[in-house]
């Protein structure tokens, strides 16, 4: 499984756009990004997944780089409620016994202030 | 949408006692997992249903744990005999395994302290 690189904490202004970089350089062709993030005391909760393109939704924006090497998670305006701890993770790809398993690391603490 | 249940939320155990976990997915997803997540620790994978068929289960301590999903549909967990480095939250999740789609959907989790 392709392994990511996340900084452990990063502090972000309220109404302003938090940017959680991930590193995965060891990612496969087929394999996608996926970004999870876990309020205090709940399940982790999906945000949004991608291949090659980029991605928006309703929660946040996913920028990856032309090599794949590298991603962007993007909450264009954050608020106290998106503090939270968010994880990047490389999802193998389907078939075999790791179909559809999550593999997460450390993650990232994003806290937004006031 | 009814999300993934738990229960029991907490639970509070001796070392060598048992205890076991219990989770309802939601509707008509047919994969099914279970994690444990220590303290400061990203969620480990312990065991991944499809139905009521184990297709992982290769971090799961088998001498002491165990898990079902009988009519994949609802599952448990259980731990016999515990062990204080057992203290964990266990979290269940689904997803419905849509090919290009693996979303899984979370639930609010079981925190085990043992003492």
């Amino acid at each position: 499984d392709a392994k990511t690189t996340q900084p452990p904490s990063m502090d972000c202004a309220e109404g302003r756009a938090a940017n959680l970089p991930c590193n995965h350089s060891t990612i496969s062709g087929n394999e996608y990004v996926y970004w999870y993030r876990q309020i205090h005391s709940q399940g982790p909760q999906y945000i949004i997944h991608g291949l090659k393109n980029n991605e928006t939704n309703e929660m946040a924006s996913l920028i990856i780089t032309e090599d794949r090497k590298s991603s962007t998670l993007i909450l264009p305006h954050a608020t106290l409620r998106d503090t939270a701890v968010y994880y990047c993770i490389v999802r193998p790809p389907a078939g075999g016994t790791s179909y559809g398993k999550l593999t997460f690391g450390q993650g990232t603490i994003l806290t937004v202030h006031p | 949408e009814a999300g993934v249940a738990q229960s029991p939320r907490y639970k509070i155990i001796e070392k060598r006692q048992s205890v076991a976990f219990w989770c309802n997915p939601i509707s008509g997803h047919a994969t099914l997992y279970w994690y444990q997540q220590i303290l400061g620790q990203g969620p480990k994978l312990l065991i991944q249903f499809q139905n009521n068929g184990v297709v992982d289960d290769s971090q799961l301590p088998k001498d002491r744990f165990s898990a079902e999903r009988l009519k994949g549909v609802d599952s448990t967990l259980k731990i016999q005999p515990a062990k204080l480095e057992d203290s964990a939250v266990y979290l269940c999740a689904s997803s419905l395994r849509v090919v290009g789609s693996y979303e899984q959907y979370f639930g609010p989790g079981t925190r085990l302290t043992v003492t």
